[in-house]
């Protein structure tokens, strides 16, 4: 159980285009997903939570117009990385949170999108 | 603003060997769990701790959550070329529903 895909897992793309990607939980509701960006060799970085139904919060220093997260449903959250620049090469991962009670403080994590802008 | 300075950063030993990872801060965490990720892999969680002075194990790893819930280590005894990787820990706030993750520590473990 506690399994969160990510669609897609690769892409590359052209400067200046928008991008999306997609997290699902796909054998439980999340009440809560995030959105981590990781850089070669180091940690996670936080870049915003979100809960469905309604606006994410940021973190310090993510621009909400530059990666637009939309979340839709208990199992979907979206990422759309607008007007993509090399820059935002990077490993984009999610998480989610199980609405269970006890065990909101679990993230379970997606496989990961490793973005390449060209 | 929680801090989590997670240590070593990279370690490379023998197969057989054993070794430890700390991840200490001044704040205290309502839970913190241990992750372990592979390269172009999201992580995978191995184990939350919550309770202060708490223990578990796992196979050959063994974690422990500090008294005051402000640090956690990990020990792994003899090591395999399967445990590299790189290892992150993970303090949950107070309300549960943030993570905040600690450095990373490499592994690299030679047959």
């Amino acid at each position: 159980g506690a399994v969160v895909s990510q669609h897609p897992s690769r892409v590359i793309c052209k400067s200046g285009t928008s991008v999306k990607i997609e997290c699902r939980s796909l054998d439980f509701q999340a009440t809560t997903m995030f959105w981590y960006r990781q850089f070669p060799k180091k940690s996670l970085m936080l870049m915003a939570t979100s809960n469905e139904g309604s606006k994410a919060t940021y973190e310090q220093g993510v621009e909400k117009d530059k990666f637009l997260i939309n979340h839709a449903s208990l199992t979907l959250s979206t990422l759309t990385v607008t007007s993509a620049h090399p820059e935002d090469s990077s490993f984009y991962i999610c998480s989610a949170s199980p609405r269970i009670s006890g065990r909101a403080h679990e993230q379970f994590f997606g496989p990961g999108t490793r973005l390449t802008v060209l | 603003t929680q801090l989590l300075e997670q240590s070593p950063q990279f370690l490379s030993i023998q197969e057989g060997e054993n070794l430890t990872v700390y991840c200490n801060s001044s704040s205290v965490f309502s839970s913190l769990q241990w992750y372990r990720q592979e390269p172009g892999e999201g992580p995978v969680l191995l184990v939350t701790v919550v309770t202060g002075g708490e223990v578990k194990k796992l196979k050959r790893l063994t974690f422990q959550f500090g008294d005051a819930r402000k640090d956690s280590s990990l020990h792994i005894t003899a090591a395999q070329p399967g445990d590299t990787g790189l290892y992150l820990c993970a303090g949950g706030n107070n309300a549960g529903n943030m993570l905040t993750f600690g450095g990373g520590t490499r592994l690299m473990v030679k047959p």
